[in-house]
């Protein structure tokens, strides 16, 4: 059964450094999505990707975050100059399409940030 | 703004028994899809259930199933013959449109042996 795939699992890095999050949604996906779980708080939406656009963001979204389609098959978040509070797990998503379908999730990265 | 509310941030279940889990959520529209997703301790976000609120008909998947009652905005989650690897957080998140998922702040489930 097709999945979402996530690299690193784990990445740990210092307060300042810029950090890549990688993900491969499901092959014939068209939407894609970051969310946020801090440690013992619920998943929080960042971005929704289509069409090699942004088409929705949240408040977290600032300008430190960016998402990019660097070919047909990843899809990354960029933390430009990562923060203590950057640390959480961060989870991409993908689904077929936007209003009546599934979004399924990635295993997660786990940032964090000394 | 559409919110999930899970009332219960612990629950606990004897191992071959019944659990439900309460979900309720506030929106204004008629046409959304709500969702039970399980987390376990690896952390990985996995897809219970769904629901269509257009379909009166509760869905099932398994031992999993849910009672929804789109009146009162309800959405329970019921496992049955609970097993130690139902043992998670568990999510309520809603969607309409073309929102993004809101989530509960989820419920930790614990199975006794």
């Amino acid at each position: 059964e097709p999945e979402v795939t996530q690299t690193p699992s784990h990445q740990v890095t210092q307060m300042g450094q810029e950090v890549i999050l990688r993900c491969v949604p499901i092959s014939n996906h068209l939407y894609f999505y970051w969310y946020r779980q801090i440690l013992g708080q619920k998943v929080e939406f960042l971005v929704s990707f289509y069409n090699n656009e942004i088409s929705e963001k949240s408040e977290i979204f600032d300008d430190q975050f960016s998402v990019e389609r660097p070919d047909g098959s990843n899809f990354t978040l960029k933390i430009r100059s990562t923060k203590l509070e950057d640390s959480a797990m961060y989870f991409c998503a993908s689904s077929e399409g936007i209003n009546r379908h599934t979004q399924y999730f990635g295993p997660g990265t786990r940032l964090t940030v000394l | 703004a559409q919110t999930v509310t899970q009332s219960q941030p612990e629950m606990s279940v004897q191992e071959a028994e019944t659990v439900t889990l309460s979900c309720t959520y506030d929106t204004s529209e008629s046409d959304y899809y709500l969702f039970w997703y399980k987390q376990p301790p690896s952390r990985q976000m996995i897809l219970v259930i769904r629901q269509e609120a257009y379909k009166q008909q509760n869905a099932t998947e398994n031992r999993f199933s849910v009672n929804f009652q789109k009146a009162a905005k309800s959405f329970s989650l019921k496992i049955s013959d609970s097993q130690l690897g139902d043992a998670a957080m568990y999510f309520c998140a809603y969607k309409a449109g073309n929102t993004p998922l809101v989530f509960g702040k989820g419920t930790r489930l614990s199975v006794i042996a």
